[in-house]
C-alpha cells in the first residue's frame, strides 16, 4: 500500500495545453510538497503548502486537506516543462516524509 | 542558496567492494536522508539523521549503514556491494520544524558489476 498516490503516471501533451496532475493520500500530514526532476538531474522544489493554493509563474498547486488531496497544474506548457514532477507529504508525527511515484510530463512543440 | 551536495554524481563499483557516498549540506539543517530512486518505486528512505550521531533506519536499511559525525556531512556506506544496490541515490535535507523545505542533492548514480 502506497501512502501517497499519483496520476497519471505517464503524460504526453502539446505545447501550449493546460495540464494537470493529481495526487492523493493517506496519513496526516503537516505539509504536502511538489517536486521536479529533470532527466538525469536532481530534484527541486517547487511548492509546500497546507492550505488553499499557491501560483509561481505558470504553476499553479492547490490542496484540499479534508479530501486529503493536491494537485499541480501547469498553464501554457512548454517543452522546458518536460520533467517528473513528484508529490511529497511530510508526516504531522515526525521528521519523515512519503513520496508519489512521479508522473513524466513530456511536452511536444 | 541552500547546497547539498553529493560527492559523486557517477560510480561503478565491482561487487563485495566496499562504497561511501558523502553529503554536504550548508544551512545548518538538522535533519539529513538518503534515499534510493528506482524506476516505478519512486523514492525509498534508507536512513534518516535528524542529530549529530543520531540515525534511525528508514524502509530499506539492510545493506547499508551511515555515519554523521559532523552537523553538515552525512554519509552513506555499502560495506559490500551487491548488484541490486544499482541505483541512484539522493541525499536530501531539512530544518527538523513541520514547515522545513525538504532540499536535495544532484543524485549519485551506483552501477555495481
Amino acid at each position: 500500500k502506497n501512502e501517497v498516490e499519483q496520476s497519471p503516471q505517464n503524460l504526453t501533451a502539446q505545447e501550449g495545453e493546460f495540464i494537470t496532475i493529481n495526487c492523493s493520500y493517506s496519513v496526516g500530514i503537516s505539509a504536502l510538497h511538489w517536486l521536479q526532476q529533470h532527466p538525469g538531474g536532481g530534484i527541486v522544489s517547487l511548492f509546500m503548502l497546507s492550505s488553499g493554493k499557491k501560483k509561481h509563474g505558470r504553476l499553479i498547486a492547490t490542496i484540499n486537506i479534508q479530501e486529503k488531496h493536491s494537485s499541480l497544474h501547469i498553464t501554457a506548457s512548454h517543452p522546458r516543462d518536460s520533467a517528473v514532477y513528484i508529490c511529497a507529504v511530510r508526516l504531522n508525527t515526525g521528521n519523515q516524509f512519503y513520496f508519489g511515484t512521479g508522473t513524466s510530463l513530456t511536452v511536444i512543440p | 542558496d541552500v547546497k547539498v551536495t553529493q560527492s559523486s554524481r557517477y560510480l561503478v563499483k565491482r561487487t563485495g567492494e566496499k562504497v561511501f557516498l558523502e553529503c554536504v549540506q550548508d544551512m545548518d539543517h538538522e535533519n539529513m536522508f538518503w534515499y534510493r530512486q528506482d524506476p516505478g518505486l519512486g523514492l525509498r528512505l534508507i536512513y534518516f539523521s535528524y542529530d549529530v550521531k543520531m540515525k534511525e533506519k528508514g524502509d530499506i536499511p539492510e545493506g547499508y549503514s551511515v555515519s554523521r559525525e559532523k552537523k553538515e556531512r552525512f554519509s552513506l556506506i555499502l560495506e559490500s556491494a551487491s548488484t541490486n544496490q544499482t541505483s541512484m541515490y539522493l541525499c536530501a535535507s531539512s530544518f527538523r520544524g513541520r514547515w522545513g523545505e525538504l532540499f536535495f542533492g544532484e543524485g549519485s548514480r551506483l552501477t555495481v558489476l
